[in-house]
């Protein structure tokens, strides 16, 4: 069962520019919508989180964008840098057990210098 | 502070070998978790644990078994190593409620049968 998707697969950004990941999810109960980053070679680690009860939270140049009605969340990484090239993902769950996260395919970021 | 540590970083198995994969996690956690990373298709959970003792299958658990026998340790072992299960294998950990802290997981055990 594919709960979460997504897009895109793959993602290439100049120095300096916006890089935009999206998520989609179908189960309307999930209510803590986390990112996780990995750089190759290592396991992935959390890089923000968002409740539904606020549509926007932002941590340095990371913003998460929240969309309750369609079902969807994106993180956005202002100013990219080339340290910020590595894979993403999405995995939206329940804050009371948080358990048995379910991943997103995972963004593959590329920030050219 | 070593957070979780897996063992080995790296194995070639013959199809029909067996082998264990180990992870260890230093940080009390109550929750141990066992996925597999394959290009494409993200990060799929094996099997997991919520405490010592206890095991559960999660999305892809058939030719794996799994044990925890002690809080500290989750086991994960290959009974007979097929080519499909050719992978990145990834420990994770975490509290009870992950949200908070989210998970810890391991650098990963990248497993080729051939």
């Amino acid at each position: 069962q594919q709960q979460v998707k997504q897009s895109p697969q793959s993602l290439i950004v100049q120095k300096g520019g916006i890089s935009i990941i999206n998520c989609a999810y179908e189960n309307t109960a999930f209510d803590y919508f986390p990112w996780y980053q990995q750089f190759p070679g290592k396991g992935p680690a959390l890089l923000i989180a968002i409740r539904p009860d606020v549509s926007e939270k932002k941590e340095g140049r990371f913003t998460i964008s929240f969309n309750k009605s369609a079902k969807q969340f994106s993180l956005h990484i202002m100013d990219s840098q080339p340290g910020d090239s590595a894979t993403y993902f999405c995995a939206p769950n329940f804050e009371t057990s948080g358990s048995r996260l379910t991943f997103g395919e995972g963004t593959q970021l590329t920030v050219n210098p | 502070n070593a957070g979780v540590t897996q063992t080995p970083k790296f194995r070639v198995l013959k199809t029909g070998q067996s082998m264990t994969l180990l992870c260890a996690q230093d940080m009390n956690h109550e929750y141990m978790y066992w996925y597999r990373q394959d290009p494409g298709m993200g990060l799929r959970l094996i099997h997991y644990s919520v405490g010592e003792g206890t095991t559960a299958k999660g999305e892809v658990p058939d030719g794996y078994n799994v044990s925890r026998l002690k809080k500290q340790n989750f086991l994960l072992g290959l009974e007979s190593a097929a080519p499909s299960q050719t992978s990145v294998y990834f420990c994770a950990s975490s509290y009870r409620t992950a949200t908070i802290y989210g998970y810890t997981f391991g650098s990963g055990t990248r497993l080729t049968v051939v």
